[in-house]
This record gives C-alpha cells, sequence and structure tokens, in this order.
C-alpha cells in the first residue's frame, strides 16, 4: 500500500526567502509525481507534474525533484512572495491502479511581509 | 479550454439522505476520478471512471457510487448519509492513452459536503 508523508505539516518564513518542501513515498513502482497548490476552501491547482523517468521540472520560481529509487521528492520555492500562501500536496499515481493518485497530508506555508 | 466544473458548490443534508454531485471534465480529457477531502487532510481517492466503467476504487463502501457519460461527465452518488461523509468532494479528469496514465490530474473547485 503507498503511503506519502509531507514534512513540515507547517512552515512560516518571511518574504523573499528560499524554501524547501520534502515529500516522501513508500513504493517505487510509480508513472508520475506530480505537486499542487490549494487555498482555503478552494480546489487544487496544479503546480508541476515529473514523469517517474524524469529527475526533475521548472516553472518560474518552482522546482521540483524526483529521486524514484529513495522515494523522495522535494519542491524548491525562489524568493518566497505572500502570494505563496497556501497548502503544497504531494501525490504519486501508479501501483496496483495505475489511475489512482496518493496523497500526502500537505504543508502550510506562510509567507510573512 | 474549459477547466473542470462542479456543482453545486455547497450542499447541505441529512442523515440517512442521499446526495448527487456532478462533474464537467476538462475538454480532451477521457478519464474522471473521484476524491474525498477531510479537514487538514489530504485527499482520498474514492474511484475512477473510465470508457464509462470503474476501473479501481479506494478503501469506500458501496453506498458510494458513480457513473461516467459518453460525453465524460461524471456524477458521485453516496446513500444512507453519515455525519462522518461531511467532506469536501474533488473531482478530477485526465487524459489516459494506450493505458498509459502519464498526463496530469486536474482538480475542479470542490463540493463542501455537510451532513447533519
Amino acid at each position: 500500500k503507498q503511503e506519502v508523508t509531507q514534512i513540515p505539516a507547517a512552515l512560516s518564513v518571511p518574504e523573499g526567502e528560499n524554501l524547501v518542501l520534502n515529500c516522501s513515498f513508500t513504493d517505487s513502482a510509480i508513472y508520475n509525481l506530480q505537486w499542487f497548490r490549494q487555498d482555503p476552501g478552494k480546489g487544487l491547482t496544479s503546480l508541476l507534474l515529473i514523469q517517474s523517468s524524469q529527475r526533475e521540472q521548472t516553472s518560474g520560481r518552482l522546482n521540483a525533484s524526483l529521486d524514484k529509487s529513495s522515494g523522495r521528492s522535494t519542491l524548491y520555492i525562489a524568493a518566497s512572495q505572500p502570494g505563496d500562501s497556501a497548502t503544497y500536496l504531494c501525490a504519486v499515481r501508479g501501483g496496483t491502479n495505475a489511475g489512482k493518485s496518493t496523497f500526502g497530508d500537505g504543508t502550510t506555508l506562510t509567507v510573512k511581509p | 479550454e474549459t477547466g473542470v466544473t462542479q456543482s453545486p458548490t455547497h450542499l447541505i443534508k441529512t442523515r440517512g439522505q442521499q446526495v448527487t454531485l456532478r462533474c464537467s471534465s476538462q475538454s480532451g480529457h477521457n478519464t474522471v476520478s473521484w476524491y474525498q477531502q477531510a479537514l487538514g487532510q489530504g485527499p482520498q481517492f474514492i474511484f475512477q471512471y473510465y470508457r464509462e466503467e470503474e476501473n479501481g476504487r479506494g478503501n469506500f463502501p458501496p453506498r458510494f457510487s458513480g457513473l461516467q457519460f459518453p460525453n465524460y461527465s461524471s456524477e458521485l452518488n453516496v446513500n444512507a448519509l453519515e455525519l462522518d461523509d461531511s467532506a469536501l468532494y474533488l473531482c478530477a479528469s485526465s487524459f489516459v492513452s494506450l493505458g498509459v496514465w502519464a498526463s496530469p490530474l486536474h482538480f475542479g473547485n470542490g463540493t463542501r459536503l455537510t451532513v447533519t
């Protein structure tokens, strides 16, 4: 059974700081890993998708890495802004049910002005 | 490109009642999946549909059922509602080609269900 863990559960940083969010998973037989952002009471917004054959993906100030063999991914946010404040979730897709995505419980990020 | 849309946005039901939630997939997508998200937790997989058939189910009882229509829209039905069913219900769509589930999931804004 796939299990996904995100550490830390909450993070507070001053504006302008670079930060790293962590995601670990127990079963390396995945199709891909996807990072999402969720604002309070809202749906999930896709940030980055990394296929199992890839090592990293970049979009603007965001960079996500994947080490499938060790079951780890990181989301790096450069020059954080107050608008980055949200909950960040990672999800891995694959395993016995190919279409199923398993989520962590997220990291709630607060960026203080 | 039209995104994933869900209706209604909010719903209040009484324990024991039945509810139907609706979802329209993103244009060009052929699979739909449903997730339940309790407060402070990550989404939990309920089931997914591909080619109008259930193609995988999470750890949810049979009173959770669904449909996928030829236009790839979908319904989630929950019978005999319980207080613990109160949650945000999220619909996600994606594209599958030749059995490869490599494309990203796109989510709607969810339906907030409250059971009293």
